[in-house]
């Protein structure tokens, strides 16, 4: 069994400028969901994608936008990046069909810093 | 919302119980209680989750009493690896409103040999 994973690891970026951010779920895993962890933080949920369609957002503007593919993997792409965009990007994956549908697997982030 | 609050610190021994309690006032009827434990520079882990009442599994109990309003993470007998941030979600990932799902601030627990 696969976990999450989540490319880059690190990332550095100059404001105004766009990123994106890749997510591959665990296998199995038909939903995929996005955090936000500022340093000190809690996560704070961005979108989450069903079936690759957003199924729920947070309160994040419309610059932040995700896609999901066939094979349930994820990305997240950030344009007009801000100096307060800096933060550990989260993905976690579950399966909305199970049972346990509200166990998230968590991957490792992407540390994003924007210059 | 489902505002939650945690304890910011907490400090314990090797081989003692730890029991951290969040507070959820505004809790919607269909909202889970998630605990994840999370390391620096690290994804949080799931540890436990539960509706109401008594869970248990092989690393730690959850406590939810009738009224849902709080519930409390009990790790039996910590070790010194057990050293991380302990963060309660409320919410439900499947029920349409997973713009309600709240981490709290997390509790920082510090165990001491």
């Amino acid at each position: 069994e696969t976990g999450v994973t989540q490319s880059p690891t690190h990332l550095i970026k100059t404001r105004g400028q766009q990123v994106t951010l890749r997510c591959s779920s665990q296998s199995g895993h038909n939903t995929v969901s996005w955090y936000q962890q500022a340093l000190g933080q809690g996560p704070q949920f961005i979108f989450q994608y069903y079936r690759e369609e957003e199924n729920g957002r947070g309160n994040f503007p419309p610059r932040f936008s995700g896609l999901q593919f066939p094979n349930y993997s994820s990305e997240l792409n950030v344009n007009a990046l801000e100096l307060d965009d800096s933060a550990l990007y989260l993905c976690a994956s579950s399966d909305l069909a199970a049972s346990s549908y509200n166990e998230q697997f968590f991957g490792p982030g992407t540390r994003l810093t924007v210059l | 919302l489902a505002k939650t609050t945690q304890p910011i610190s907490m400090d314990s021994y090797e081989g003692q119980e730890v029991n951290i309690t969040c507070s959820h006032n505004n809790i919607a009827t269909n909202d889970y209680i998630t605990w994840y434990q999370q390391f620096p520079s690290q994804g949080p882990r799931f540890i436990i989750q539960g509706y109401k009442t008594k869970v248990t599994n092989e690393v730690a109990s959850l406590f939810i009493p009738a009224d849902r309003k709080s519930s409390t993470l009990s790790l039996p007998r910590v070790s010194l690896s057990d050293t991380a941030v302990y963060y309660c979600l409320v919410g439900d990932l499947g029920g349409g409103s997973q713009g309600n799902l709240i981490f709290g601030k997390g509790t920082k627990l510090s165990v001491k040999p």
